[in-house]
C-alpha cells in the first residue's frame, strides 16, 4: 500500500517555466514532508521540507506548498532550467524508535522525473 | 561538515552468496542511521534504523540483517543472497534527538545485481 501518493509520473517544461509536482497522503501521524532531488546514479539529496503547521515555504525557486485539511502537497518549481532535469520524490515522516531519539521513517511517493528543455 | 560514505558503489553477486554492504558517517556524533532499498519505478523503503551502537530495528521482513559496531558505522548483510534482493540500497543518517521533523541524508547507494 502505497502511504504517499505522487504525480505525473514525469513531466516536461520549457527552460523558464514552472514544474509542478503534487503529493497526497492520508496517515495523519506523518509530522514532516520533506522534498528530494535525485539524479542518476546518486542518492536523494534533500531540496526542502515542511511541517504541517505551515502551508507554505519558499526557498529560492522551490515553494512547497501544504494543505493540510485536504491531505495534499505540491512542489513548484519556478524559473525551471535544465539543470532542474532529475527525480523528485516528496515524502512524509513519521517517528519510529525509542521517544527522544528523533528517529522517523520517510514513506517516499513513487518519483516525478522532471524534464527541463532549453 | 557532515559527510557519509558507502562502498561499495556497485556489486555483483551470485545467488547463494553473503552480503556486506558498509557505511559510514563523518561530522556528527551518535547519528540516527537508516538502510533503505529503491526498486525500479518505487519510491525507496525503509528496511533498518539504528538509534546506537548495538541497536538495531527492523521494519520488514527480509533476507538481509543490519549491524552497527560503532558509533558512526552501519552494515548491511546478508548470509544467501536471493535474487529478490537486487535493487539500490541506500544509507541514511538523522541528527539524534531533534524533536520535529528530522530530515535524512543520503549517500550515493549501493547498486547490488544478484545473478
Amino acid at each position: 500500500q502505497q502511504q504517499v501518493k505522487q504525480s505525473p509520473q514525469s513531466l516536461i517544461v520549457q527552460k523558464g517555466g514552472i514544474s509542478i509536482i503534487n503529493c497526497a497522503y492520508e496517515n495523519t501521524a506523518f509530522d514532516y514532508f520533506p522534498w528530494y532531488q535525485q539524479f542518476p546514479g546518486k542518492g536523494p539529496a534533500l531540496l526542502i521540507a515542511i511541517r504541517p503547521d505551515v502551508s507554505e515555504k519558499k526557498e529560492g525557486r522551490f515553494t512547497i506548498s501544504f494543505n493540510k485539511s485536504a491531505k495534499q502537497f505540491s512542489l513548484h518549481i519556478m524559473d525551471s532550467q535544465p539543470g532542474d532535469s532529475a527525480t523528485y520524490f516528496c515524502a512524509a515522516s513519521i517517528k519510529v524508535g525509542p521517544l527522544g531519539t528523533g528517529a522517523n521513517n520517510l514513506f517516499f511517493g513513487t518519483g516525478t522525473r522532471l524534464t527541463v528543455i532549453p | 561538515s557532515q559527510t557519509i560514505h558507502q562502498w561499495p558503489a556497485t556489486l555483483v553477486q551470485p545467488v547463494g552468496s553473503p552480503l556486506s554492504l558498509e557505511c559510514t558517517v563523518e561530522g556528527t556524533s551518535n547519528p540516527n542511521l537508516y538502510w533503505y532499498r529503491q526498486a525500479a519505478g518505487r519510491g525507496l523503503q525503509l528496511l533498518f534504523y539504528s538509534v546506537g551502537i548495538g541497536q538495531i530495528s527492523s521494519e520488514v521482513p527480509q533476507n538481509l540483517s543490519a549491524s552497527r559496531p560503532q558509533d558512526r558505522q552501519f552494515i548491511l548483510s546478508s548470509k544467501k543472497l536471493l535474487l529478490s534482493d537486487s535493487g539500490f540500497y541506500l544509507c541514511a543518517w538523522s541528527v539524534r534527538g531533534q524533536v520535529f521533523g528530522s530530515p535524512l541524508h543520503f549517500g550515493n547507494g549501493t547498486r547490488l545485481t544478484v545473478t
